[in-house]
């Protein structure tokens, strides 16, 4: 079946530094979604990718989806505590398939 | 802004006893899921739902669980005869349409403890 895999699975960094994500797939994927879970919270969604190469930002935070729709990734700037969680990437087909996600620890 | 509720928050349970895990959907969403998330590991996918059928279904959704929808409202989740194993979050989750362009609306989930 679809494979996601996530890269890392947790990520340490200070306060102020960027952080990023990568997602990527075995196989082309449809589109994709990211969602956030903060700690003892429920998945959120954040946004979805479905164009190749397509780029989308939400304040300091930007998505990217390869140009071969294999892979994705979440880049954070200037990360706040307020980031800290769990970000999945998602294969949106008729069900959505998670990967094991990227837990983000913020240092003050 | 609609949310999807879930009763009880929390849920204690004998090894071997039923229990019903309870979701009221966004109440003009269409496609009903649950998954389920052990602690600290990645949120797995159960059962889809629409049309008052099951969709599609997991691995994991073997002969133990069963879904439901009663009554216009809710949905539900049950899970017979539980194993210690079966600990874990589980959440429901809904959305307007299924396909590629909908996102899923999830629960504050139900944390099931089997002792």
């Amino acid at each position: 079946g679809q494979q996601v895999m996530q890269i890392p699975q947790y990520q340490h960094v200070q306060e102020g530094e960027d952080f990023t994500t990568y997602c990527n797939s075995s196989t082309t994927l449809s589109n994709i979604q990211w969602y956030k879970q903060r700690p003892g919270g429920h998945p959120v969604f954040l946004i979805q990718l479905v164009k190749s190469g397509e780029v989308k930002k939400q304040k300091r935070l930007t998505f990217q989806f390869g140009e071969a729709k294999k892979n994705s990734s979440l880049h954070i700037t200037a990360t706040q505590t307020t980031d800290v969680g769990t970000y999945f990437c998602a294969d949106r087909d008729d069900k959505i398939i998670f990967g094991k996600g990227t837990r983000l620890h913020i240092l003050p | 802004e609609p949310e999807v509720t879930q009763t009880p928050s929390h849920q204690v349970t004998q090894m071997g006893q039923e229990v019903i895990l309870r979701c009221v959907p966004i109440s003009n969403h269409l496609y009903f899921y649950w998954y389920r998330q052990i602690l600290g590991q990645k949120v797995e996918f159960l059962v889809s739902f629409y049309n008052n059928e099951i969709s599609e279904k997991s691995e994991i959704f073997d002969d133990q669980f069963s879904v439901e929808r009663p009554d216009g409202s809710n949905f539900t989740l049950k899970i017979r005869s539980t194993k210690l194993e079966d600990s874990a979050m589980y959440f429901c989750a809904s959305s307007s349409q299924t396909g590629r362009n909908s996102p899923l609306h999830f629960g504050n989930g139900t944390r099931l403890t089997v002792t």
